[in-house]
Protein backbone atom coordinates (compact mmCIF):
# COMPACT_ATOMS: atom_id res chain seq x y z
CA UNK A 1 0.00 0.00 0.00
CA UNK A 2 1.54 3.58 -0.93
CA UNK A 3 1.67 5.66 2.18
CA UNK A 4 1.71 9.39 1.87
CA UNK A 5 2.87 11.10 -1.34
CA UNK A 6 4.20 14.82 -1.23
CA UNK A 7 5.97 16.88 -4.04
CA UNK A 8 8.19 18.38 -4.91
CA UNK A 9 10.54 17.26 -2.18
CA UNK A 10 12.34 20.39 -2.22
CA UNK A 11 11.74 23.80 -3.78
CA UNK A 12 13.41 26.85 -4.04
CA UNK A 13 11.76 30.02 -5.04
CA UNK A 14 11.99 33.77 -4.83
CA UNK A 15 10.25 36.26 -2.37
CA UNK A 16 7.00 37.07 -3.83
CA UNK A 17 6.84 34.14 -6.14
CA UNK A 18 4.08 30.85 -5.90
CA UNK A 19 4.39 27.95 -4.84
CA UNK A 20 1.99 24.95 -4.85
CA UNK A 21 2.80 22.18 -2.82
CA UNK A 22 0.98 18.68 -3.30
CA UNK A 23 -0.18 15.61 -1.02
CA UNK A 24 -1.87 12.28 -1.77
CA UNK A 25 -2.91 11.00 1.33
CA UNK A 26 -3.57 7.27 1.33
CA UNK A 27 -6.65 6.06 -0.20
CA UNK A 28 -9.49 5.79 1.26
CA UNK A 29 -8.56 8.19 4.47
CA UNK A 30 -10.81 10.63 4.98
CA UNK A 31 -8.77 13.25 7.34
CA UNK A 32 -5.69 14.90 5.87
CA UNK A 33 -3.47 17.30 7.26
CA UNK A 34 -0.92 19.85 7.16
CA UNK A 35 1.97 20.88 9.33
CA UNK A 36 4.87 22.80 9.10
CA UNK A 37 8.34 23.15 10.59
CA UNK A 38 9.69 26.44 10.49
CA UNK A 39 13.74 26.32 11.38
CA UNK A 40 14.50 25.67 14.17
CA UNK A 41 11.13 25.63 15.71
CA UNK A 42 8.34 22.70 16.42
CA UNK A 43 5.92 21.38 14.00
CA UNK A 44 3.12 22.96 13.73
CA UNK A 45 -0.38 22.40 12.66
CA UNK A 46 -2.08 24.38 9.93
CA UNK A 47 -5.66 22.63 8.67
CA UNK A 48 -7.21 19.64 8.88
CA UNK A 49 -9.34 18.69 6.18
CA UNK A 50 -12.30 16.12 6.44
CA UNK A 51 -12.66 14.78 2.87
CA UNK A 52 -13.50 17.86 0.45
CA UNK A 53 -14.27 19.95 3.98
CA UNK A 54 -11.89 22.02 6.02
CA UNK A 55 -12.71 21.10 9.82
CA UNK A 56 -10.11 23.16 11.46
CA UNK A 57 -7.58 25.54 9.55
CA UNK A 58 -7.17 27.64 12.71
CA UNK A 59 -3.57 26.87 12.26
CA UNK A 60 -3.05 29.03 8.98
CA UNK A 61 -0.90 31.93 9.20
CA UNK A 62 -2.63 34.40 7.06
CA UNK A 63 -4.40 34.75 3.92
CA UNK A 64 -0.96 34.12 1.59
CA UNK A 65 -1.81 30.52 2.09
CA UNK A 66 -4.55 28.41 0.52
CA UNK A 67 -5.35 24.70 0.59
CA UNK A 68 -7.83 22.95 -1.21
CA UNK A 69 -8.84 19.17 -1.66
CA UNK A 70 -10.98 18.97 -4.58
CA UNK A 71 -12.86 15.98 -4.76
CA UNK A 72 -11.72 14.50 -1.34
CA UNK A 73 -8.69 13.13 -2.53
CA UNK A 74 -4.95 14.90 -3.28
CA UNK A 75 -4.74 18.33 -1.34
CA UNK A 76 -2.57 21.32 -2.48
CA UNK A 77 -1.34 24.18 -0.03
CA UNK A 78 -0.40 27.45 -2.29
CA UNK A 79 1.60 30.06 -0.83
CA UNK A 80 0.90 33.36 -2.33
CA UNK A 81 2.92 35.13 -2.50
CA UNK A 82 5.64 33.74 -0.84
CA UNK A 83 7.80 35.83 1.98
CA UNK A 84 11.10 34.77 3.28
CA UNK A 85 9.34 33.73 6.85
CA UNK A 86 7.56 30.64 4.97
CA UNK A 87 10.40 29.03 4.82
CA UNK A 88 10.23 25.02 6.27
CA UNK A 89 9.24 21.83 5.80
CA UNK A 90 6.09 20.98 4.93
CA UNK A 91 4.43 17.52 6.07
CA UNK A 92 1.30 16.40 4.84
CA UNK A 93 -0.58 13.51 7.07
CA UNK A 94 -3.90 11.35 6.61
CA UNK A 95 -5.86 8.99 8.77
CA UNK A 96 -8.70 7.01 7.77
CA UNK A 97 -11.41 7.95 10.22
CA UNK A 98 -12.09 9.19 13.58
CA UNK A 99 -11.09 7.76 16.61
CA UNK A 100 -8.33 6.07 17.30
CA UNK A 101 -6.44 6.37 13.89
CA UNK A 102 -2.94 7.16 13.41
CA UNK A 103 -1.87 9.34 11.01
CA UNK A 104 0.19 8.66 8.66
CA UNK A 105 2.85 11.31 7.69
CA UNK A 106 4.67 12.21 4.41
CA UNK A 107 8.17 12.60 4.20
CA UNK A 108 7.60 16.54 3.71
CA UNK A 109 8.52 19.17 1.06
CA UNK A 110 11.58 21.43 2.01
CA UNK A 111 10.55 24.97 0.96
CA UNK A 112 13.15 27.58 0.99
CA UNK A 113 12.31 31.25 -0.10
CA UNK A 114 15.21 33.25 -1.08
CA UNK B 1 -4.86 19.30 24.70
CA UNK B 2 -2.84 18.95 28.17
CA UNK B 3 1.19 20.58 27.96
CA UNK B 4 3.75 17.68 28.48
CA UNK B 5 7.52 18.03 29.35
CA UNK B 6 10.09 15.96 28.13
CA UNK B 7 13.72 16.02 28.76
CA UNK B 8 15.41 17.84 25.57
CA UNK B 9 18.15 15.05 24.78
CA UNK B 10 19.20 11.26 25.71
CA UNK B 11 21.90 8.74 25.32
CA UNK B 12 21.52 4.92 25.16
CA UNK B 13 23.97 2.40 23.82
CA UNK B 14 23.04 -0.09 21.30
CA UNK B 15 21.27 -2.89 22.36
CA UNK B 16 19.98 -1.92 25.40
CA UNK B 17 16.72 -0.63 26.86
CA UNK B 18 15.57 3.32 26.10
CA UNK B 19 13.41 4.19 28.30
CA UNK B 20 11.80 7.96 27.58
CA UNK B 21 9.81 9.89 30.64
CA UNK B 22 6.77 12.11 29.62
CA UNK B 23 5.42 14.55 32.05
CA UNK B 24 1.69 15.33 31.79
CA UNK B 25 0.80 16.61 34.88
CA UNK B 26 -2.82 18.42 34.04
CA UNK B 27 -3.76 15.34 31.96
CA UNK B 28 -7.81 15.03 31.95
CA UNK B 29 -9.58 11.66 32.26
CA UNK B 30 -10.85 11.53 28.31
CA UNK B 31 -7.51 12.85 27.18
CA UNK B 32 -4.85 9.93 25.93
CA UNK B 33 -1.09 9.71 25.30
CA UNK B 34 0.53 9.12 22.25
CA UNK B 35 4.08 8.68 20.75
CA UNK B 36 5.35 9.86 17.45
CA UNK B 37 8.80 9.83 16.35
CA UNK B 38 10.63 11.78 13.67
CA UNK B 39 13.84 9.98 11.92
CA UNK B 40 16.14 12.91 10.27
CA UNK B 41 14.68 14.23 6.96
CA UNK B 42 11.64 11.81 7.72
CA UNK B 43 7.70 12.70 8.45
CA UNK B 44 6.73 12.03 12.18
CA UNK B 45 5.76 8.01 12.59
CA UNK B 46 3.24 6.87 14.90
CA UNK B 47 4.71 4.51 17.55
CA UNK B 48 2.21 3.66 19.97
CA UNK B 49 -0.67 5.37 22.34
CA UNK B 50 -2.80 4.43 25.40
CA UNK B 51 -5.38 5.97 27.97
CA UNK B 52 -4.86 4.13 31.24
CA UNK B 53 -3.16 0.22 31.07
CA UNK B 54 0.48 -0.28 30.01
CA UNK B 55 0.38 -1.00 25.91
CA UNK B 56 2.54 -2.71 23.67
CA UNK B 57 3.35 -3.37 20.55
CA UNK B 58 5.95 -4.49 17.96
CA UNK B 59 8.02 -1.32 17.97
CA UNK B 60 7.79 -0.08 21.61
CA UNK B 61 5.67 -0.46 25.59
CA UNK B 62 4.07 2.32 27.03
CA UNK B 63 3.71 2.66 30.86
CA UNK B 64 1.47 5.17 32.18
CA UNK B 65 1.66 5.73 35.89
CA UNK B 66 -1.35 5.17 37.94
CA UNK B 67 -2.50 8.80 38.67
CA UNK B 68 -1.89 9.31 34.97
CA UNK B 69 0.80 12.02 35.56
CA UNK B 70 3.80 10.77 33.64
CA UNK B 71 4.37 7.93 31.50
CA UNK B 72 7.36 6.44 29.63
CA UNK B 73 8.00 4.98 26.57
CA UNK B 74 10.15 1.93 26.18
CA UNK B 75 12.22 0.78 23.16
CA UNK B 76 12.99 -2.55 24.39
CA UNK B 77 16.29 -3.22 22.56
CA UNK B 78 17.49 -0.21 20.97
CA UNK B 79 19.27 0.31 17.35
CA UNK B 80 20.85 3.23 15.88
CA UNK B 81 18.09 3.33 13.73
CA UNK B 82 16.24 4.53 16.68
CA UNK B 83 18.32 7.28 16.93
CA UNK B 84 14.91 9.85 16.69
CA UNK B 85 13.50 12.80 18.04
CA UNK B 86 10.61 11.37 20.10
CA UNK B 87 7.21 13.40 20.69
CA UNK B 88 4.92 12.32 23.92
CA UNK B 89 1.92 14.28 23.20
CA UNK B 90 -1.57 14.20 24.91
CA UNK B 91 -4.88 14.57 23.38
CA UNK B 92 -8.95 14.05 23.46
CA UNK B 93 -9.76 11.86 20.41
CA UNK B 94 -13.25 12.35 18.81
CA UNK B 95 -12.98 15.96 18.96
CA UNK B 96 -13.91 18.52 16.21
CA UNK B 97 -10.16 19.07 16.10
CA UNK B 98 -7.91 16.02 15.94
CA UNK B 99 -4.56 17.64 14.70
CA UNK B 100 -1.47 16.70 16.77
CA UNK B 101 0.16 19.20 18.65
CA UNK B 102 3.72 18.84 18.61
CA UNK B 103 6.05 20.02 21.45
CA UNK B 104 9.85 20.05 21.28
CA UNK B 105 10.09 16.35 22.12
CA UNK B 106 13.51 14.13 23.03
CA UNK B 107 16.54 14.14 21.05
CA UNK B 108 17.67 10.38 21.63
CA UNK B 109 20.83 9.35 20.62
CA UNK B 110 21.47 5.51 20.03
CA UNK B 111 25.36 5.35 20.47
CA UNK B 112 27.06 2.64 19.24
Amino acid sequence: EAGVTQFPSHSVIEKGQTVTLRCDPISGHDNLYWYRRVMGKEIKFLLHFVKESKQDESGMPNNRFLAERTGGTYSTLKVQPAELEDSGVYFCASSLKQGHTEAFFGQGTRLTVV
Amino acid sequence: DAKTTQPPSMDCAEGRAANLPCNHSTISGNEYVYWYRQIHSQGPQYIIHGLKNNETNEMASLIITEDRKSSTLILPHATLRDTAVYYCIVRVVDTGRRALTFGSGTRLQVQP
